[in-house]
């Protein structure tokens, strides 16, 4: 079982969908937890990143973070087509904080 | 707005060649990291440097991958003799703080393709 499950999709909704992306992980010393947008041939960029359990709120973004269940979301409303990425699940714990990150999940915003 | 810089954006080399990827990380940034992304696969760190000692190499496959970051500031990733399995993008990133993982902020990527 690798250490964090991400469905690869791909996810295909309308413009102005409430999008719903999940990952699952094992390792119980994860506390930070991030989420990353990919753009074709881009690096990630950091949408959002909490620490322990609950909700973070930016925008039309919104985290959730569940360590009993060892489960994490980001909703993202009022879908855009600039919104099409790849979406990435990234976490740390432990001595050196090293990020493991999930497979990815490519999402299409169509208008 | 501060940016990791990577060059080359795109490599295309015969394998057994040698390649080398260059990284400037975002000014004041202490802590840097060499990621390798697989086509359809998350990033997987490859090293992690603090300012310039090596924290984490422990995914680095030291046979024929090397990296330095001589002043603390940029680094070069080296790949002597390069594989037909090392085709992938190599991401660079950074974060401010030595403790905790911060905000780890990516280049573009260097696009390698070994043929």
């Amino acid at each position: 079982q690798k250490e964090v499950e991400q469905d690869p999709g791909p996810l295909s909704v309308p413009e102005g969908a409430i999008v719903s992306l999940n990952c699952t992980y094992s390792n119980s010393a994860f506390q930070y937890f991030m989420w990353y947008r990919q753009y074709s041939r881009k690096g990630p960029e950091l949408l959002m990143y909490t620490y322990s359990s609950g909700n973070k709120e930016d925008g039309r973004f919104t985290a959730q973070v569940d360590k009993s269940s060892k489960y994490i979301s980001l909703f993202i409303r009022d879908s855009q087509p600039s919104d099409s990425a790849t979406y990435l699940c990234a976490m740390s714990g432990g001595s050196n904080y090293k990020l493991t990150f999930g497979k990815g999940t490519l999402l299409t915003v169509n208008p | 707005e501060a940016e990791v810089a990577q060059s080359p954006r795109y490599k295309i080399t015969e394998k057994s060649q040698a390649v080398a990827f260059w990284c400037d990380p975002i000014s004041g940034h202490a802590t840097l990291y060499w990621y390798r992304q697989i086509l359809g696969q998350g990033p997987e760190l490859l090293v992690q440097f603090q300012d310039e000692s090596v924290v984490d190499d422990s995914q680095l496959p030291k046979d024929r991958f090397s990296a330095e970051r001589l002043k603390g500031v940029d680094s070069t990733l080296k790949i002597q003799p390069a594989e037909l399995g090392d085709s992938a993008m190599y991401l660079c990133a950074s974060s401010l703080g030595a403790t905790g993982p911060g905000e780890q902020y990516f280049g573009p990527g260097t696009r390698l393709t070994v043929t």
